[in-house]
Order: structure tokens, then C-alpha cells, then sequence
């Protein structure tokens, strides 16, 4: 089945600063990759997603970035502030409908102003 | 977006006695919705694979006899945790996906077993 690791677990930059995040996975089937966002005590929320025909993906201050060959994602947050603290989560799943994903273990991000 | 409910946000129970969450999906059918269990600090764990008009699908570790879930028509799945015990106490969160579309996560019920 996939497995899906991600690093770091926490990360702390200045506010302004950018922030990265990568994930690995394991099943080369895998072809959709969401990025998620919860904060404290609340759902999870979709940030970003990339499916595996694209290399690249951005939307404003977020990016994604695919590599299908080496199994590597990653996720951009440029001009970080404190509302982007929170916990990010990758994903990734076969992008058949029914199939769960398989989140990787989160990212703690706090942005210190 | 699609708009996942669940039902309740919080439950306090004693030690022994069960425990129904409701998850709903309030614009769109889902045949299939999924039960996570997040303990603090950590990841989504999937529970189980809810399917419209069949048995749940348990993840590896995953007692069926203890979570019953249940998942009676399109837009509502039930997970009931039986004899719940304070190392089930944990926040539980449903969610259902559209086809070849995002995964839509309910708010999460949190349950805290005395």
C-alpha cells in the first residue's frame, strides 16, 4: 500500500520569510497529491492539490511542486504570516473515486512575527 | 465546496456506555465516506471505508465489533463507538469525496471518555 513521509515535523520561520515542506510516497499509482491546512481543533482544509500530469501548480502565495520519477512533493508558502501557523498536511491517492488518501504525519509551521 | 456535517462536535460519556456520531454529506450523494481518528499531535488515521448498502471496509487494527459503523443512505454514515473506554476518547472525523475530486472533511466530533 502507499506511505507517505513527510518532513520536517515542525518548522518555524520569520514572518515574510518562505516555508517548505516535502513529502514522499511510496506507490507510483498515485496520481492526485492535496495539501491540507488544519488548524487547532478544526477540520482539515484543502490548500493546494496537483495531479500527476503537472509539474507545477500556484495560487497566489501557495505553490505545489511534482516530481512523478523521484516520488516527491512539495509545498511553497512564500511572504509566510502568523495565520499560516497551523498544521500541513500532504496526501496522496489513487484518483479513482472511492479511494482514501494516505496522509503523510503533518507539519507544525509557525510563523513568528 | 461541498459541505460535510457531522454530529455532534463534542461528546463527554462515561466509561462503558456507546457512543453515536453522525456524519452527513448536505449537497451531494456519497457511497462511500471515511472515518479518521487524529489523537493529539498526530496525523489522520483511517478508520474505516464507509459503502452505501454494505459493510464497512476496517483498516488493519481496527476493531469492527467495537466501531459499528453504519451507512444507511447517500448522504449519511454513522460510527458508533461501543463501550467506549477512556483510551478511545480521541477526535474522530468523517469525510466523503466528490469523483476525481477533493476529499471534504465534516468538522470532527471530539470524544472524551470519563
Amino acid at each position: 500500500g502507499e506511505n507517505v513521509e513527510q518532513h520536517p515535523s515542525t518548522l518555524s520561520v520569520q514572518e515574510g520569510d518562505s516555508a517548505v515542506i516535502k513529502c514522499t510516497y511510496s506507490d507510483s499509482a498515485s496520481n492526485y497529491f492535496p495539501w491540507y491546512k488544519q488548524e487547532l481543533g478544526k477540520r482539515p482544509q484543502l490548500i493546494i492539490d496537483i495531479r500527476s500530469n503537472v509539474g507545477e501548480k500556484k495560487d497566489q502565495r501557495i505553490a505545489v511542486t511534482l516530481n512523478k520519477t523521484a516520488k516527491h512533493f512539495s509545498l511553497h508558502i512564500t511572504e509566510t504570516q502568523p495565520e499560516d501557523s497551523a498544521v500541513y498536511f500532504c496526501a496522496a491517492r489513487l484518483d479513482n473515486y472511492g479511494q482514501n488518501f494516505v496522509f503523510g504525519p503533518g507539519t507544525r509551521l509557525s510563523v513568528l512575527p | 465546496g461541498a459541505v460535510v456535517s457531522q454530529h455532534p462536535s463534542w461528546v463527554i460519556c462515561k466509561s462503558g456506555t456507546s457512543v453515536k456520531i453522525e456524519c452527513r454529506s448536505l449537497d451531494f450523494q456519497a457511497t462511500t465516506m471515511f472515518w479518521y481518528r487524529q489523537f493529539p499531535k498526530q496525523s489522520l488515521m483511517l478508520m474505516a471505508t464507509s459503502n452505501e448498502g454494505s459493510k464497512a471496509t476496517y483498516e488493519q487494527g481496527v476493531e469492527k465489533d467495537k466501531f459499528l459503523i453504519n451507512h444507511a443512505s447517500l448522504t449519511l454514515s454513522t460510527l458508533t463507538v461501543t463501550s467506549a473506554h477512556p483510551e478511545d476518547s480521541s477526535f474522530y472525523i468523517c469525510s466523503a469525496n466528490l469523483p476525481y475530486n477533493e476529499q471534504f472533511f465534516g468538522p470532527g466530533t471530539r470524544l472524551t471518555v470519563l
